[in-house]
C-alpha cells in the first residue's frame, strides 16, 4: 500500500508569520503534489514535482513556495501566511502506469491562519 | 488548461438504491478519468477509472461511464450502503501528462 505522510496535521499560524508543512512518500514515485481543499472548489493544485530538484506551478501558486530536496520529501511554504490560506492541504505522490497518473494522498494537514 | 464540472454537489439517496454523479470536462485530449472517494474527516483513496479507449467499467457496485462526444463521464453507485456515504471526486487527465483536474466534489448520503 502507498504510503505518503504529512506533518504537522494540525497548524495555527500568526498572519505574516512562516509555515512549512512536510510531506515525504516511501513509494519512490516521481512525481508530488500539493493540493488545498475548500468547500465548493473541491481540490485545487498548488505545485507539484517530477523529482527531486523539480518545482513547477499548478492552477493556485500565488503565495506558496514548494522544495523538492528528495525523491521522499515535498515540502510547501507559505512565507507570509494568510488568513485566506486557512484550509486542508493534501500532499499526493504518484508514477505513470501505463501512460496515466494514479496519485496517492496523505491524511491532510489543517491549517488555520489568525 | 482542463476544466472539470460535477454537477451534484449533494447528492442523497436511500439504501439499496442507485446513484449516480456526473462531470464534464472540456479538453478533448483528456483520456484518463478516476474517481477518488473521501470520507468523514479522511484523506481521499482512488476508487474506479476509465479510459478514453472504453466507454463503460464496472468494479463490484461501482460503474463509470464515459460519452467522449459530450466530454461527459459519471459515476454509478448501484444499491447503496450507508458505507457509500462520502465525498466523491471526478477527475480528468491528458495523456502523457501527470497532472488530475479535480471536480468540486459530491457529498453523497445514503440514508438508511
Amino acid at each position: 500500500e502507498a504510503a505518503v505522510t504529512q506533518s504537522p496535521r494540525n497548524k495555527v499560524a500568526v498572519t505574516g508569520g512562516k509555515v512549512t508543512l512536510s510531506c515525504n512518500q516511501t513509494n519512490n514515485h516521481n512525481n508530488m503534489y500539493w493540493y488545498r481543499q475548500d468547500t465548493g472548489h473541491g481540490l485545487r493544485l498548488i505545485h507539484y514535482s517530477y523529482g527531486a530538484g523539480s518545482t513547477e506551478k499548478g492552477d493556485i501558486p500565488d503565495g506558496y513556495k514548494a522544495s523538492r530536496p528528495s525523491q521522499e520529501n515535498f515540502s510547501l511554504i507559505l512565507e507570509l501566511a494568510t488568513p485566506s490560506q486557512t484550509s486542508v492541504y493534501f500532499c499526493a505522490s504518484g508514477d505513470k502506469t501505463n501512460n496515466y497518473a494514479e496519485q496517492f494522498f496523505g491524511p491532510g494537514t489543517r491549517l488555520t491562519v489568525l | 488548461g482542463e476544466k472539470v464540472e460535477q454537477h451534484e454537489s449533494t447528492l442523497s439517496v436511500r439504501e439499496g438504491d442507485s446513484a449516480v454523479i456526473n462531470c464534464t470536462y472540456t479538453d478533448t485530449a483528456s483520456s484518463y478519468f478516476p474517481w477518488y472517494k473521501q470520507e468523514a474527516g479522511k484523506s481521499l483513496h482512488f476508487v474506479i477509472d476509465i479510459r478514453s479507449n472504453v466507454d463503460r467499467k464496472q468494479s463490484q457496485r461501482l460503474i463509470v461511464l464515459l460519452d467522449k462526444k459530450a466530454k461527459r463521464f459519471s459515476l454509478h453507485i448501484t444499491a447503496t450502503q450507508p458505507e457509500d456515504s462520502a465525498i466523491y471526486f471526478c477527475a480528468a487527465v491528458m495523456s502523457n501528462y501527470n497532472v488530475l483536474y479535480f471536480g468540486s466534489g459530491t457529498k453523497l448520503t445514503v440514508e438508511p
